[in-house]
């Protein structure tokens, strides 16, 4: 059974911690992407990567930055948690090759106070 | 980039109703993805269609490449299915994806 894994369902932190949400794939895909979903504004693309090391920016990539180390592995890191990054994170991956179906996360819920 | 709409944003069924959900997008694509998101997060991939219609069990999606609009049934609903249901299509790369802003449903008993 096919599988994407994040690290945290419920996560609550301070205003300007840092911190780092983790998503773990087994299925050798080369894709792999972050997204927000809020309320009323549905799925946005913060981050994605095509390949280790490698990174590109989304719709929305400020205030984050992202780090694949290695194949299966990419973690989303807020560097200074703020309030209106409050939302609900969902890491997905998918083959190197287009129009593939995309595999998702189970969502981490992030509430900073 | 390619503009989704997705009708209705809210629907509210008792079970055993026929359900359809709607999904307009501007640009030409090669296929198109129906999501489904369960209260708790997780989303799973229903279909990836690119012409005609797909079936598996209750679930029916069809598309209509020429008018840019696809659409979600769903037979005979049931309490389980209560969702959110979310279409997207392929950026020009193939790789990311747009989304429309889903649509919650509640099957009432």
């Amino acid at each position: 059974d096919v599988k994407v894994t994040q690290s945290s369902r419920y996560l609550v932190k301070r205003t300007g911690e840092k911190v780092f949400l983790e998503c773990v794939q087994d299925m050798d895909h080369e894709n792999m992407f972050w997204y927000r979903q809020d309320p009323g504004l549905g799925l946005r693309l913060i981050y994605f990567s095509y390949d280790v090391k490698m990174k590109e920016k989304g719709d929305i990539p400020e205030g984050y930055s992202v780090s694949r180390e290695k194949k299966e592995r990419f973690s989303l890191i807020l560097e200074s948690a703020s309030t209106n990054q409050t939302s609900m994170y969902l890491c997905a991956s998918s083959p190197r090759q287009g129009n593939t179906e995309a595999f998702f996360g189970q969502g981490t819920r992030l509430t900073v106070v | 980039k390619n503009e989704v709409e997705q009708s209705p944003q809210n629907l509210t069924a008792q079970e055993g109703e026929f359900i359809t959900i709607n999904c307009s997008y501007s640009v030409g694509i090669s296929a198109l993805h129906w999501l489904q998101q369960h209260p708790g997060g997780g989303i799973v991939s229903l279909f990836m269609l690119s012409s005609g219609k797909k079936k598996h069990g209750r679930l029916i999606a069809t598309i209509n490449i020429q008018e840019k609009h696809s659409s979600l049934h769903i037979t005979a609903s049931h309490p389980r299915d209560s969702a959110v249901y979310i279409c997207a299509v392929p950026e020009t790369s193939g790789s990311r994806l747009t989304f429309g802003e889903g649509t919650q449903l509640t099957v009432n008993p």
